[in-house]
């Protein structure tokens, strides 16, 4: 079956620091992944994807590549800001035909001043 | 457009009671699903809908229910609420985009309905 793991958090880390978030995948196929963003009292926004292999994916600073060899798909900023923390979800769709997303259980980062 | 909208933002209900959450989009996707998020558990597969008129199983089916008479609404009925369906429920809906050998079905989360069960 397919399933993603993420790192567990919480990560705290101060404003501008690097910030990465570990995400692997197993799944059948050849998936399409996703990074999901859910900010306090808000449902899930797309942040990032990738649907092939060494695709990387970006968006708002964050970016993520599409490691086939390792499969993972780590998400990484090169300076956190405040605003930024919010739960992270790392996802997978499979290919072929319809199938729903597969998270993970999301990782929460916590920047401060 | 509205994109996903979701009603009741929260809700309280007793232990036996029963309640339709309403999940509705207005950009002609043709899939919709409904989730579940509980802390440390990520969000979870209830139901979902590949088109009006068919619906499909999740990873945690029991005790919902659902039906797609159109395009636009899919709802989620608990026909006898538990204390363990206390959770945040989020309704998305999708397409399906890329070419034949990048296929892949970008999904438009709802704002979430919070539900408790006493």
């Amino acid at each position: 079956g397919n399933s993603v793991t993420q790192m567990e958090g919480p990560v705290t880390l101060s404003e501008e620091a690097f910030l990465t978030i570990n995400c692997t995948y197993t799944a059948t196929g050849y998936p399409s992944l996703f990074w999901y963003v859910q900010y306090p009292g808000e449902g899930l926004q797309l942040l990032l994807k990738a649907t092939k292999a060494d695709d990387k994916g970006s968006n708002k600073g964050f970016e993520a590549t599409y490691r086939k060899e390792t499969t993972s798909f780590h998400l990484e900023k090169g300076s956190v800001q405040v605003s930024d923390s919010a739960v992270y979800f790392c996802a997978l769709v499979p290919r072929s035909g319809y199938s729903t997303l597969t998270f993970g259980k999301g990782t929460m980062l916590l920047v401060s001043p | 457009n509205a994109g996903v909208t979701q009603t009741p933002k929260f809700q309280v209900l007793k232990t036996g009671q029963s309640m339709t959450l309403q999940c509705a989009q207005d950009m002609n996707h043709e899939y919709m699903s409904w989730y579940r998020q509980d802390p440390g558990m990520g969000l979870r597969l209830i139901h979902y809908s590949v088109g009006a008129g068919i619906t499909d199983q999740g990873e945690v089916p029991n005790g919902y229910n659902v039906s797609r008479s159109t395009t636009e609404d899919f709802p989620l009925r608990l026909l006898s609420a538990a204390p363990s369906q206390t959770s945040v429920y989020f309704c998305a809906s999708s397409y399906s985009s890329g070419t034949s050998g990048s296929r892949f079905h970008e999904q438009f989360f709802g704002p979430g309905t919070r539900l408790t069960v006493l």
